[in-house]
């Protein structure tokens, strides 16, 4: 299966503090997206990182990439309590297969 | 303005009906995709259109028939409605079906499914 794991499930913090969430995967990539998705609504686009770089930033956001150990991280720093969602890494393979996605991260981030 | 839109956002219904969802995409894509989200938040593809032609057909039953009248608009419709159905329908949209090169995908809200 292409379908990769994503952890820890579920993440609560306080604000302030930094969230680590990482994703995991089995087969090469092209790219990986991160998306965000807030209760009872459609996923957003938050970052992409392609295979050949290994660190990309976004405002708060910082996205790892370790192609060796087809692994990912996506660090939100400074949380605040709307940062609350759950996050999914996304895998791009070659062609027009479709992005395959984890089972997300559920982020409570508490004020 | 809406980037991608469907209607109903909710739609509760009986089993052994069919039923249909509507979407479209004002942001010019050639690639049109419908996801389904389980209960435990797994997202995963159902069908993939570009420029109105099926390319992805990830097993689903025949029950489901995505129909696209042009690249701006890509429906579901769901026969003989079974409970296992009940879970959240993405609808989605891209530039184009080739992910590999950093397009993106732009989600609709979803539409909420529930079988009785």
């Amino acid at each position: 299966s292409q379908q990769g794991e994503e952890d820890p499930q579920a993440l609560s913090i306080q604000e302030g503090e930094n969230a680590t969430m990482n994703c995991s995967y089995k087969t090469s990539i092209n790219n990986l997206q991160w998306y965000r998705q807030n209760s009872g609504r459609g996923l957003v686009h938050l970052i992409l990182i392609r295979s050949n770089e290994r660190e990309k930033h976004s405002g708060r956001l910082r996205v790892t990439l370790d192609t060796s150990k087809k692994s990912s991280s996506l660090l939100i720093t400074a949380s605040r309590a709307a940062d609350t969602a759950s996050y999914f890494c996304a895998r791009s393979n070659s062609g027009n297969t479709p992005l395959v996605f984890g089972k997300g991260t559920r982020l409570s981030v508490i004020a | 303005d809406t980037a991608v839109s469907q209607t109903p956002k909710y739609l509760v219904t009986q089993m052994g009906n069919d039923k249909s969802i509507k979407c479209e995409q004002n942001l010019g894509h050639d690639t049109m995709y419908w996801y389904k989200q389980d209960s435990k938040k797994f997202l995963k593809i159902m069908f993939s259109y570009n420029n109105k032609e099926l390319i992805i057909n990830e097993t689903v039953p025949n029950r489901f028939s995505p129909k696209s009248p042009d690249k701006a608009h890509l429906n579901l419709h769901i026969n003989s409605l079974e409970l296992g159905d009940s879970a959240v329908y993405f609808c989605a949209s891209s530039q184009a079906p080739d992910l590999q090169f950093g397009n993106t995908i732009y989600f609709g809200e979803g539409s909420w499914l529930t079988v009785v």
